[in-house]
């Protein structure tokens, strides 16, 4: 049993288009992550998210933690090749854990 | 570059052998942390040390084995291996705000 569920797992579409990344669970969260990773190379940390309704922006990629802590969006607009990737959300189940659990993954593909 | 560094990076090996993987954290972080990326499982937390104590276990066959050293090197001990057991491995360190760095990682093959 998936704590962190992500959905798509697979996605592909075109460039300039805008997509929704989803990281759902049962459980609450006391903060979650967000990671990127490209082929060959370990993930990479985007961001942070602690308080439930926080929204984080990084340039193109807004990131949103759920009221209740529970689930997070990646919202990534007019996307470009160079966002290709393996997007991985982990959470932390309380304060300073030291366990991070992580989502299985969404593949994203942006063709150009 | 996320400053640790994990060795080999590839490994092919049959099964039933043992295999040693090597991982150097960044410069000042004590912490290190070991998960297992296979292709229908995602990232899962094998183990985890702290300045050479385990401080936290997840799903870690009694076949493997970790520690960490007093230069803060830490080693994944892989035994009687078997084909499942290909996949991914990787080493992270933590620094003071939480953030993991991770390794490239090490690939096993099992044949």
């Amino acid at each position: 049993t998936q704590l962190l569920e992500q959905s798509p797992q697979f996605l592909s579409i075109q460039e300039g288009e805008n997509l929704t990344v989803y990281c759902n669970s049962s459980s609450v969260f006391s903060s979650l992550q967000w990671y990127r990773q490209e082929p060959g190379e370990g993930p990479v940390l985007l961001v942070t998210v602690v308080t439930g309704g926080e929204v984080k922006k990084l340039k193109r990629l807004t990131f949103q933690f759920g009221d209740a802590r529970k689930d997070s969006s990646l919202h990534i607009t007019a996307a470009q090749p160079g966002d290709t990737g393996l997007y991985l959300c982990a959470g932390a189940r309380v304060q300073g854990a030291q366990k991070l659990v992580f989502g299985q993954g969404t593949r994203l593909t942006i063709n150009p | 570059d996320s400053g640790v560094t994990q060795t080999p990076k590839h490994l092919i090996t049959a099964t039933g052998q043992r295999v040693t993987l090597r991982c150097s954290p960044r410069s000042g972080d004590l912490s290190v942390y070991w998960y297992q990326q296979s292709l229908d499982q995602g990232l899962q937390f094998l183990i985890q040390y702290y300045n050479g104590e385990e401080r936290a276990k997840g799903n870690i066959l009694e076949r493997f084995s970790a520690q960490q050293f007093p230069d803060l090197h830490s080693e994944l001990n892989l035994s009687s291996l078997e084909l499942g057991d290909s996949a991914l491995y990787f080493c992270a360190s933590r620094d003071g705000t939480g953030e993991l760095f991770f390794g490239e990682g090490s690939r096993l093959t099992v044949l």
